[in-house]
Order: C-alpha cells, then structure tokens, then sequence
C-alpha cells in the first residue's frame, strides 16, 4: 500500500523563524511529488518535484527531492503570519489506470505567530 | 468563473439519505478528480476523469458511492444511503490533462455532515 507520512504534524513559530517540513513516501512506480498550501478549504499548489537533488525556489519557499532516500524537504524562510497553514505533500504514482492519482500525507499544521 | 466550483458548500443531511455533490471544473480541463478529507485526515483519493470516463475508481470506499461526468466538464458525486463516517470536506480538482498536476486546481469543497 503506497505511504506517505509528515512531520511534524505540528509546528509553531515566531515571525521571522526558518521552518522545515518532512515528507517521506513508500510507493510503487513513482512519478512526481507535489506540495500544497491548504488555507481555508482548496489546497494550492507550490511545488512539482520529479528529479533528484535539484532545487525549486519561489520566494521564501524552496523544496527538494531526494529519491535515494525517498524523502523531500519544504523550507520556508522569514516566515510571516501569512504562512500559517496546513502544508499537504503528495507522491503522485505513475502506471497503468492511475495516471494523476495522488496518495497525500496527513498534513502539517504550521501557525507563525508576530 | 476561472476557478473549479463546487456545490453545495455545506451540506447537512440524515442517516440514510441520499445526496449528490456537484463539481464544474475550469473550462478546457480534461481531468477531473474527487478526494475526500475527514477531519484530522489527509486528503483521500476516490476518483479520477479523463473526459467522461473513469480510469481509475480504485478509491471510492463502497459502492454506495458512484460518480459521472457528462459533457466532458461537470462531475457530479453520489453517496447513496448515507452513513455518518460519510462526513467530510469533498474536494474536487480539474487539470488540463491527468499528467498535467502543476495546472491542477481545487474547489472550495463540499462540507458533508451526516447526522
């Protein structure tokens, strides 16, 4: 069965504090991690990442993938109050019928206090 | 609207009934997908689209959930015989196509809750 698990399942930082979230997955036939924003309702996506060992930024958001040890990082820098949210990751698996299904993790309950 | 809507937002009902969640997607998305978020939960796949047929309907939990999709755009979702571990946030998302995941946009969901 195709695993994906968080950590923490909750943090709690000051205004300016550096932040890093865990995601790591058991799954067969692996196509594509992706990370979320879930505010409110509607999650939002931020990151798509498929290869090994390569960076993708956006602002204070970077995220990388290592697919040795099946695992990838967020990591939010300067964090604002604005950055408080659920942060969901999700391994896509590739193959047969299940082309686009994503098997999600629990979640990280992030609250950045002023 | 640019977004994919979702109806009814809330949605209270009893043991037993039957209720339908309704899904349009953003124009021009072929891939259509429903999941589910009990509370404390990560989200739960239960079906995808491509056009309107579903490849993959591994996750519906039991057969008292069907889905369809006509016209290639809106999706509606049936739970037949509610139970109350039924309730949940029921979130639906389209893509331009089923491996395109960075166009892939949410709903605001359905909040379903089965008394």
């Amino acid at each position: 069965e195709d695993k994906v698990v968080q950590s923490p399942l909750s943090l709690v930082v000051h205004e300016g504090d550096t932040v890093t979230l865990n995601c790591s997955y058991e799954v067969t036939n692996f196509r594509s991690l992706l990370w979320y924003k879930q505010e409110k309702k509607a999650p939002t996506f931020l990151f798509m990442l498929t290869s090994s060992g390569i960076e993708k930024k956006s602002g204070r958001l970077s995220s990388i993938l290592d697919k040795k040890e099946l695992f990838s990082i967020l990591n939010i820098t300067a964090t604002q109050t604005g950055d408080s949210a659920v942060y969901l990751c999700a391994v896509e698996v590739a193959g047969g019928t299940s082309y686009g299904k994503l098997t999600f993790g629990q979640g990280t309950i992030l609250t950045v206090h002023p | 609207g640019a977004g994919v809507s979702q109806s009814p937002s809330n949605k209270v009902t009893e043991k037993g009934k039957d209720v339908e969640l309704r899904c349009d997607p953003i124009s021009g998305h072929t891939a259509l997908y429903w999941y589910r978020q009990s509370l404390g939960q990560g989200l739960e796949f239960l079906i995808y689209f491509q056009g309107n047929s579903a490849p993959d309907k591994s996750g519906l939990p039991s057969d008292r959930f069907s889905a369809e999709r006509t016209g290639g755009s809106v999706s509606t979702l049936t739970i037949q015989r509610t139970q109350q571990e039924d309730s949940a946030v029921y979130l639906c998302a389209s893509s331009l196509s089923p491996g395109n995941l960075w166009t892939q946009y949410f709903g605001p969901g359905t909040r379903l809750l089965v008394l």
